[in-house]
């Protein structure tokens, strides 16, 4: 199984900042990588797949990179809505597996 | 609109038996993979289950290989989850998603329930 980890565990942050967020895997997974966004009480949202493709309706401050076993997702300009966990996921083997998340809250 | 409702959660005792239920509509549900992914109390997210858009295909996490079965009904637009031998660390609200059809051999859920908790205590 491919082990996902993230970091940091918690980070915070004022609006506006660029906000930078780091996924690795324990294994190779080309650009097998995803990027959810989880507020409280909600179901997660997929932002980004094939490590850097926005999925449909996901605003242009979110931005991706990486391969192989290093990824990052960027967030240009934090907004107010943009508090949430964050959590990566390697699509690359079944079972596909998910990091731990990282939060991202009010400084 | 989209929409996928999940039923079937509640409390069992540790070794007992559920079926999770996702109704899906607004979409043609034999064209789309769908999927089971559940989070503890508190904790991240975890992958349990996912089938294939003709259910020819299923895939499961080694924490529920032997023990969970999902299945789907394409007359009813529904997909299922049985769980049996249920133990302690199955607890979690468990999610309903279907696939974007982003890319053929990944699932990347698009839309997701509201899920449904399951608890297991005795």
């Amino acid at each position: 199984e491919i082990v996902m980890t993230q970091s940091p565990a918690t980070l915070s942050v004022s609006p506006g900042e660029r906000v930078t967020l780091s996924c690795r895997a324990s294994q190779i997974v080309s650009s097998d990588l995803a990027w959810y966004q989880q507020k409280p009480g909600q179901a997660p949202r997929l932002l980004l797949y094939g490590a850097s493709t926005r999925a449909t309706g996901i605003p242009a401050r979110f931005s991706g990179s990486g391969s192989g076993t290093e990824f990052t997702l960027t967030i240009s300009s934090l907004q107010s809505e943009d508090f949430a966990v964050y959590y990566c996921q390697q699509f690359s083997a079944w079972p596909f597996t998910f990091g731990p998340g990282t939060k991202v809250d009010v400084k | 609109e989209v929409q996928l409702v999940e039923s079937g959660g509640g409390l069992e005792h540790p070794g007992g038996s559920l079926r999770l239920s996702c109704a899906a509509s607004g979409f043609t549900f034999r064209r789309h993979a769908m999927t089971w992914v559940r989070q503890a109390p508190g904790k991240g997210l975890e992958w349990v289950s996912a089938i294939s858009d003709n259910g020819v295909y299923t895939y499961y996490a080694d924490s529920v290989k032997g023990r969970f079965t999902i299945s789907r009904d394409s007359f009813r637009n529904t997909l299922y989850l049985q769980m049996n031998s249920l133990r302690a660390e199955d607890t979690a609200v468990y999610y309903c998603a279907r696939d974007g059809n982003y890319i053929d051999r990944a699932i990347l859920p698009d839309y997701w329930g509201q899920g449904t908790l399951v608890t297991v205590s005795s």
